[in-house]
């Protein structure tokens, strides 16, 4: 099956700092990915829709300026949490659809980010 | 906007038959997901309605009814394994929408 990974797994960074975390699709290509977060005990909000080569569609309420999405490659797509503070501190998953009319997504395994 | 509604937790005991709810109210549907997901853990795929009616596969069955915008996931002999968060999700073509997701304990 369609292998997605996720790195780190899990980050521990200071308040004002930026972390990234990569998404890769192992063994497809992704024309599309997507980002999700989520809080503890609550559901996956979806962040932002990023389709290679073009800019990222970002949800309501989504800072694109605070949460910078790349996807350069149809394998790797980057989540890059700038001046990081720790009501940021949450677990990041990204997903990945082989193309546009498909409805499977194949999830990483996600990424535990604190901030402290 | 979206909205999906589940309950918020469920218990059932080992070997029983436990049904979750999912309604929904999105502006675009293109089919209804559910999915498994284990604490800490992403989310592992179970099932996917587009029609109305009912998709059985092995112990776990989905059912959806487009009208009522409602559907069900069917968990059947029940397993200790099976204590995760139950997630419903509408896809409207462009993108996932989720649910608040539910929590299953199963006691022996």
């Amino acid at each position: 099956g369609a292998v997605v990974s996720q790195h780190p797994s899990w980050v521990i960074c200071k308040s004002g700092t930026s972390v990234k975390i990569e998404c890769r699709s192992l063994d497809f290509q992704a024309t599309t990915m997507f980002w999700y977060r989520q809080f503890p005990k609550q559901s996956l909000m979806l962040m932002a829709t990023s389709n290679e080569g073009s800019k990222a569609t970002y949800e309501q309420g989504v800072e694109k300026d605070k949460f910078l999405i790349n996807h350069a490659s149809l394998t790797l797509s980057t989540l890059t949490v700038t001046s990081a503070h720790p009501e940021d501190s949450s677990f990041y998953i990204c997903s990945a659809r082989e193309d546009r009319t498909s409805y499977e997504q194949y999830f990483g395994p996600g990424t535990r980010l604190t901030v402290t | 906007g979206q909205n999906i509604d589940q309950p918020t937790e469920m218990t059932a005991t080992e070997g029983a038959i436990v049904q979750i709810n999912c309604t929904y109210q999105t502006s675009g549907f293109n089919g209804l997901f559910w999915y498994q997901q284990h604490a800490g853990e992403a989310p592992t795929f179970l099932s996917y309605n587009v029609l109305d009616g009912l998709e059985e596969k092995g112990r776990f069955s989905s059912f959806l009814s487009r009208s009522k915008g409602y559907s069900y996931l069917l968990l059947k002999e029940l397993q200790m394994k099976d204590s995760a968060s139950y997630l419903c999700a509408v896809w409207d073509f462009n993108k996932f929408y989720f649910g608040s997701g539910t929590k299953l304990n199963v006691k022996p």
